[in-house]
């Protein structure tokens, strides 16, 4: 298996709620990332996990709050956004926790998140 | 701070023809990456750079990095229509964990 699935493909929420968005990847990677692209825009770090552990936080709102509760898999949930939240969000996975010569970063399909 | 710039921001180019694509960045760094997004579509992985001189090629592109200069170009040779898409260059730099910052993005139009 040499991909990263994110689902929903889609989601639409409102001011209130609270969701989450899932990743997942069965490559053995120790680094795990979310990112945040608006449109026409190139994507923007949000939060880097190495080897399950939070290493980087973008000084991100706290209603993004990450998880990872194993190495394959990364949360990201949402509570009380705003409409500017409203972007694709991206996770990616690399096979090193540390910086290595060659940490390429495979990204998944994304989630298309629209705050209403 | 790192900062990543590439330019043209936008290129069109008629099928057949050559263009190279620039991406410099601010700090020391000899790992370079770049990725290709289609409209709505996630980041595609085309070439990781790791040292200063490294070329790489793949099909109608070829990417080198020149680790002195700061500045990696990505080679367009003999373009067609199924080029057309955004080319980010991402540039890696940190000491723990893997912390990209991507450039602006070049959006190519390859016109028939």
């Amino acid at each position: 298996d040499t991909e990263v699935t994110q689902t929903p493909k889609h989601l639409v929420m409102g001011m209130t709620n609270k969701k989450s968005l899932k990743c997942e990847q069965h490559m053995g990677h120790r680094a795990m990332y979310w990112y945040k692209q608006k449109a026409k825009k190139p994507p923007e770090l949000m939060f880097v996990y190495s080897y399950e552990k939070l290493s980087i936080n973008e000084s991100v709102p706290s209603r993004f709050s990450p998880e990872c509760p194993n190495s394959s898999l990364l949360n990201l949930h949402l509570h009380a956004l705003q409409p500017e939240d409203s972007a694709l969000y991206l996770c990616a996975s690399s096979r090193y926790g540390t910086i290595s010569p060659a940490n390429e970063q495979f990204f998944g399909p994304g989630t298309r998140l629209t705050v209403l | 701070e790192l900062k990543v710039e590439q330019n043209p921001l936008f290129l069109s180019m008629q099928e057949g023809k050559n263009y190279t694509i620039y991406c410099n960045y601010s700090t020391t760094s000899d790992r370079l990456y770049w990725y290709r997004q289609d409209p709505g579509k996630s980041l595609e992985s085309l070439f990781v750079l790791l040292s200063n001189g490294a070329v790489k090629q793949e099909g109608r592109l070829m990417a080198s990095l020149d680790t002195k200069a700061r500045l990696s170009t990505l080679h367009i040779t003999a373009a067609v229509h199924d080029l057309s898409a955004t080319y980010f260059c991402a540039v890696d730099n940190t000491g723990t964990a893997s912390k990209l910052t991507f450039g602006t993005g070049t959006r190519l139009q390859v016109t028939l």
